[in-house]
């Protein structure tokens, strides 16, 4: 499978945009970039994906580089419950879904 | 979407028996999975859980230790057999509801303790 890196923590303040990195240099033409995120005691939940156009949804915007080596997840205005372990996983899209989950960035909100 | 329901939601167990753990689907589903989630940890795939057939298993899970059932499309079973205390972790359901579509769902898991 297609590895993944990001950050293991970042901190951002309530009501401010976050931009949360990706490096995935050994990603395939056919690889969707994935983003779920895992509230505490919670199972993980789908946020967005993409494969080489920027994306967005009511939860979050996907950015994705020209060479698709790199990706960043956007929340355009960081609430509470938006404090998570947010995961960057590459998947080979419809057909694929056997999802390996790396380490992932935890996110602080602070008030 | 999809609602996945897991029971137990936890559970504490003596070290030697088993617990099997149950996923229910609101909805048919295509593909139902199951993770491990070791304390601090991030989820690892056991097997894909194959209707009437045998799971598929991943590399370092094997069918003995954690025998899976999926009778149907909107439900499957996971028994953890002769816990020890390294069995102790949360296990998560997670299911894809059709395959034109590239995103799963997954239950609220379930937390076992062995003792």
């Amino acid at each position: 499978d297609a590895k993944t890196t990001q950050p293991n923590s970042m901190e951002s303040n309530e009501e401010e945009p976050v931009h949360l990195p990706c490096n995935h240099s050994t990603i395939s033409g056919t690889d969707y970039i994935h983003w779920y995120r895992q509230l505490p005691s919670q199972g993980p939940e789908y946020v967005i994906h993409g494969l080489t156009s920027n994306v967005n949804n009511r939860m979050a915007s996907l950015a994705i580089a020209e060479d698709r080596k790199s990706s960043t997840l956007i929340l355009h205005r960081a609430t509470l419950r938006d404090a998570a372990v947010y995961y960057c996983i590459l998947a080979g899209g419809a057909g694929s879904y056997q999802l390996t989950f790396g380490k992932g960035t935890k996110l602080s909100v602070i008030p | 979407s999809a609602v996945i329901s897991q029971k137990p939601s936890r559970d504490i167990c003596q070290r030697g028996t088993s617990l099997t753990i149950q996923c229910q689907v609101d909805s048919q589903v295509t593909m139902m999975f199951w993770y491990r989630q070791q304390p601090g940890q991030s989820l690892t795939l056991i097997a894909t859980a194959n209707q009437g057939s045998e799971a598929t298993y991943e590399s370092g899970f094997v069918i003995d230790k954690f025998p899976i059932s999926r009778p149907n499309l909107t439900f499957s079973t996971l028994t953890v057999s002769n816990m020890s205390p390294e069995d102790s972790s949360i296990y998560l359901c997670s299911a894809v509801q059709s395959l034109g579509l590239t995103r799963a769902f997954f239950g609220q898991g379930t937390r076992l303790t062995v003792v």
